[in-house]
């Protein structure tokens, strides 16, 4: 988990509300994958990014949710007017690259719709 | 459709004692398995993981075992800790399918419990 930042650790919104989750990279990373952890779920892959570019969106709702990596700071999962199945725990991973790459992880941004 | 399963939602076992972890899937294109280990309010780290070109991996106190006729692994952890009480998440990748990078599929993860 070393030097991935995910802020917030905690986010809660109403419904029909923005969310915003953050996630910088360690140093030298320029992969982010985000993933989702539903309640009593294993993680779900959602989306795949390098700088400025998603390489793989599969995983991603097809509506309300977006993902971006600018050439400058950090990933951001944007999930526009969100509801209660949006409650989760949101996590990014990064590496260097390669199939193989150890993926590391930030500790995840818990997101609570009421 | 889970194609990584973990049928064992939890595991108690005594400190010193071998824990094993098992974990099944489906997709016949997976060619490379991990063991993440998760402690709560943290993100998943990284223990071991095993190319399908092997049975075996060894790490310390860990070992990766993977049977690809029967497609599945295991986690051996001996002897036991309780530091080691976590949650346990099988995952894997195919790479020969065309992927370049990391996609994985999780299980469901397996909550060990080592009691001292």
């Amino acid at each position: 988990n070393a030097g991935v930042m995910q802020n917030p650790r905690h986010l809660v919104r109403r419904r029909g509300q923005e969310a915003r989750l953050r996630c910088s990279p360690m140093k030298g990373h320029s992969h982010v994958y985000w993933y989702r952890q539903l309640p009593e779920e294993g993680l779900k892959f959602m989306v795949y990014l390098q700088k400025e570019n998603i390489i793989d969106e599969s995983g991603m709702p097809k509506e309300r949710f977006s993902a971006e990596f600018p050439k400058e700071g950090p990933s951001i999962l944007r999930i526009q007017q969100v509801v209660r199945g949006d409650s989760a725990a949101y996590f990014c991973a990064t590496s260097s690259g390669g199939s193989t790459d150890t993926q590391y992880f930030g500790p995840g941004t818990r997101l609570t719709v009421l | 459709d889970q194609q990584v399963k973990q049928n064992s939602p939890s595991l108690s076992v005594q400190e010193g004692r071998i824990s094993i972890l098992n974990c099944d899937y489906t997709n016949s294109m997976f060619d490379y398995f991990l063991w993440y280990k998760k402690y709560p309010a943290e993100g998943p780290t990284f223990l071991i993981s095993i190319s399908s070109i092997k049975d075996k991996n060894e790490d310390g106190r860990f070992t990766v075992f993977l049977n690809k006729s029967a497609k599945h692994l295991s986690l051996h952890i001996v002897p036991s800790q309780p530091g080691d009480s976590a949650v346990y998440f099988c995952a894997a990748n195919d790479n020969a399918g065309g992927t370049s990078y990391g996609k994985l599929t999780f299980g469901q993860g397996t909550i060990l419990t080592v009691h001292p």
